[in-house]
């Protein structure tokens, strides 16, 4: 079982340049989200997915972009990287109209310098 | 947006019984409480949703009294990889998680 798949696992960027980090759920999920986890935080959602072919802002959107390109992918792109976006980024799913888990990624660990 | 609260830190020696309590004074008529757990480096995991009363799965125990204000997660004999970080969250409905917040959690350390 694969779950909740994101790649890269770690990824050091200059400031300025742009990524992109890839998602992919295997649970045939309706709803995706993008988290980011600074230390000793909890985690912030970033955007999010209700449905394939929707997107919408979560808590702290800037600076980032979101594509949900079918239902088994959402990817989370940064334009521009700056450092403070040096975090850790978290993926999850979950079923959209019942009231149970969301299962997430292993994480990536991004570093702006 | 239900707002949760529980403590920063506990602290527990292996095989004894821990208990951790979430306030949660504004949840709504139809938020569902769920406790998820994270290691370091990992995403975090689910272990118990409830709405009312109790709920037992093979890994803890959720209480919720009847005025559904608080709620205590209740993890039997803790072993050294029970060490982690435990988040409280209300509000997941069918709308999904984007209403829901997990604040800071609570870090449990569990000693030899």
């Amino acid at each position: 079982n694969a779950g909740v798949t994101q790649t890269p696992k770690f990824q050091v960027l200059k400031t300025g340049q742009s990524m992109t980090l890839q998602c992919a759920q295997d649970m045939n999920h309706n709803s995706m989200y993008w988290y980011r986890q600074d230390p000793g935080m909890g985690l912030r959602l970033i955007y999010y997915s209700a449905s394939e072919g929707t997107t919408d802002k979560g808590e702290v959107p800037n600076g980032y972009n979101v594509s949900r390109l079918n239902k088994r992918e959402f990817s989370l792109r940064l334009e521009s990287a700056a450092p403070s976006q040096t975090s850790v980024y978290f993926c999850a799913s979950s079923e959209r109209y019942k009231n149970t888990e969301a299962f997430f990624g292993q994480g990536t660990r991004l570093t702006v310098v | 947006l239900a707002k949760t609260t529980q403590p920063i830190s506990m602290d527990s020696y292996e095989g004894q019984e821990v208990n951790i309590t979430c306030s949660h004074n504004n949840i709504a008529t139809n938020d569902y409480i769920t406790w998820y757990q994270q290691f370091p480096s990992q995403g975090p995991r689910f272990i118990i949703q409830g709405y009312k009363t109790k709920v037992t799965n093979e890994v803890a125990s959720l209480f919720i009294p009847a005025d559904r204000k608080s709620s205590t997660l209740s993890l039997p004999r803790v072993s050294l990889s029970d060490t982690a970080v435990y988040y409280c969250l209300v509000g997941i409905s069918s709308g999904g998680y984007q209403k829901v917040t997990f604040g800071t959690g609570t870090k449990l350390q569990v000693i030899p």
